[in-house]
């Protein structure tokens, strides 16, 4: 399957743990956005990433969220002492050269949910 | 300010009737237009884009969309819906700023039997 790979698909956490959400690109693209998706809203976007670098986090939460996408490995958003606000649907895009004009390909999500 | 803008929340529909999703944006600068859909438990998959060209739009599943530079509009239709055509659809818009894809609230598209 050469799509966008997220994992876990659903993941539990009580409060003030942390949560990891995994997500490997379409082959050949080098390109990865985070975007975060609550009932009944849209998706909202998190984060753009290139490989070793974050192009555009203007829609991180300040504090507890962070976002990698090393040279070697999947990208990782990691949310730090989570709390009951961030349960949400998370999903991961990946495009082949970051323009405008190129079309998000998106994983299945990742499900988060704070107990 | 809202970039994309979808109308109708909900639109319930039957088997075999037409439809329109209707989408809007707000922008006085060349955009690309994107719709998505998305089924229940799993991400969303592009239907159709309108990057240049044409403004008439074919995608998947028997879907196209129109592209109307002085409305701001790309509603996206299909003459004749299926049950399997039930499910979540997202209009996109990118070039506003940066790289960003800014997505509508969705349309849920319910088709009656």
């Amino acid at each position: 399957n050469a799509g966008v790979m997220q994992n876990p698909r659903h993941l539990v956490r009580r409060r003030g743990q942390e949560a990891r959400l995994r997500c490997s690109p379409m082959k050949g693209h080098s390109h990865v956005y985070w975007y975060r998706q609550l009932p009944e809203e849209g998706l909202k976007f998190m984060v753009y990433l290139q490989k070793e670098n974050i192009i555009d986090e203007s829609g991180m939460p300040k504090e507890r969220f962070s976002a990698e996408f090393p040279k070697e490995g999947p990208s990782i958003l990691r949310i730090q002492q989570v709390v009951r606000g961030d349960s949400a649907a998370y999903f991961c895009a990946s495009s082949l050269t970051g323009g405008e004009d190129s079309p998000l390909h998106f994983g299945n999500g990742t499900r988060l949910t704070v107990t | 300010a809202q970039s994309v803008t979808q109308l109708d929340s909900q639109v319930p529909v039957f088997e075999e009737a037409p439809v329109e999703l209707r989408c809007n944006y707000s922008s006085s600068v060349s955009v690309y237009l994107f719709w998505y859909v998305q089924y229940p438990n799993q991400g969303l998959q592009l239907l159709l884009k309108y990057l240049s060209g044409s403004t008439l739009v074919k995608g998947i599943n028997g879907f196209e969309a129109e592209f109307n530079k002085s409305q701001t509009s790309f509603h996206l239709r299909k003459p004749s819906v299926h049950i399997s055509d039930t499910a979540e659809y997202f209009c996109a818009v990118s070039g506003l700023t940066g790289n960003q894809f800014y997505f509508g609230t969705g349309t849920s598209l319910t088709v009656i039997p």
